[in-house]
């Protein structure tokens, strides 16, 4: 099915690993980016790419690197990760942004 | 960040009973989204408005730009239980590098 699929779907990390979310989309969308989404806070965006190999800061960029090699992927890193951390965050994607996103199911991530 | 002002937090209605909900912002959009949220699932587009003024429905459910192009108001009417989730506004305009800025949800709860 055509969409945005996100691995893992559950990831528990100690203080201090690092690890990537991984993000794919076979719309042929420009536009990806990622959100966190906290209790009470909505959703709130890290990074976005309106294409390949251009990337930029969104509200709560700290602690996150992105990247995008190519229209599909848009991988989220963390490189030393922290409790305030722990969220669940989603992907999105959309043909241009100012569009309605396709949204992922979600990776739940809890940093202990 | 913009500033999205969603009510109300939660509802709890019966079966059959319309639905009211609002969001405001400080800044003016030139787009309004509303998404709809299962557990443990993404947000999905519902309804996406352009205009202010302008009224979009998909079938049950009306939505409206505001006048004042800084809020929007999504109708529920004869809700059934599968309308239970959590719904969230989202607001666009330059203003915003022509991100979208997330509200922080509605929790609507039908009683059958």
């Amino acid at each position: 099915n055509a969409g945005v699929t996100q691995t893992p779907k559950f990831q528990v990390l100690k203080t201090g690993q690092s690890m990537t979310l991984q993000c794919a989309q076979d719309m042929n969308h420009e536009y990806m980016s990622w959100y966190r989404q906290d209790p009470g806070m909505g959703l709130r965006l890290i990074h976005y790419s309106v294409g390949a190999g251009i990337t930029d800061q969104g509200e709560v960029p700290n602690g996150y690197n992105v990247s995008r090699s190519t229209t599909e992927d848009f991988p989220l890193r963390l490189l030393s990760a922290a409790p305030s951390q722990t969220s669940v965050y989603f992907c999105a994607s959309s043909y241009v942004a100012g569009l309605g996103y396709t949204f992922g199911s979600g990776t739940r991530l809890t940093v202990v | 960040g913009q500033q999205l002002n969603q009510s109300p937090q939660s509802m709890f209605i019966q079966e059959g009973e319309d639905v009211s909900m609002n969001c405001t912002s400080s800044s003016i959009f030139n787009t309004w989204l509303w998404y709809k949220q299962d557990p443990g699932e993404g947000p999905v587009l519902l309804i996406a408005l352009y205009k202010a003024g302008e009224l979009t429905s998909n079938g049950r459910l009306t939505a409206q730009f505001g006048i004042t192009r800084k809020d929007s108001f999504l109708n529920i009417s004869a809700s059934i239980p599968s309308d239970v989730g959590i719904y969230f506004c989202a607001g666009q305009s330059s203003n915003t590098g022509n991100q979208f800025y997330f509200g922080t949800g509605t929790s609507l709860t039908v009683i059958p």
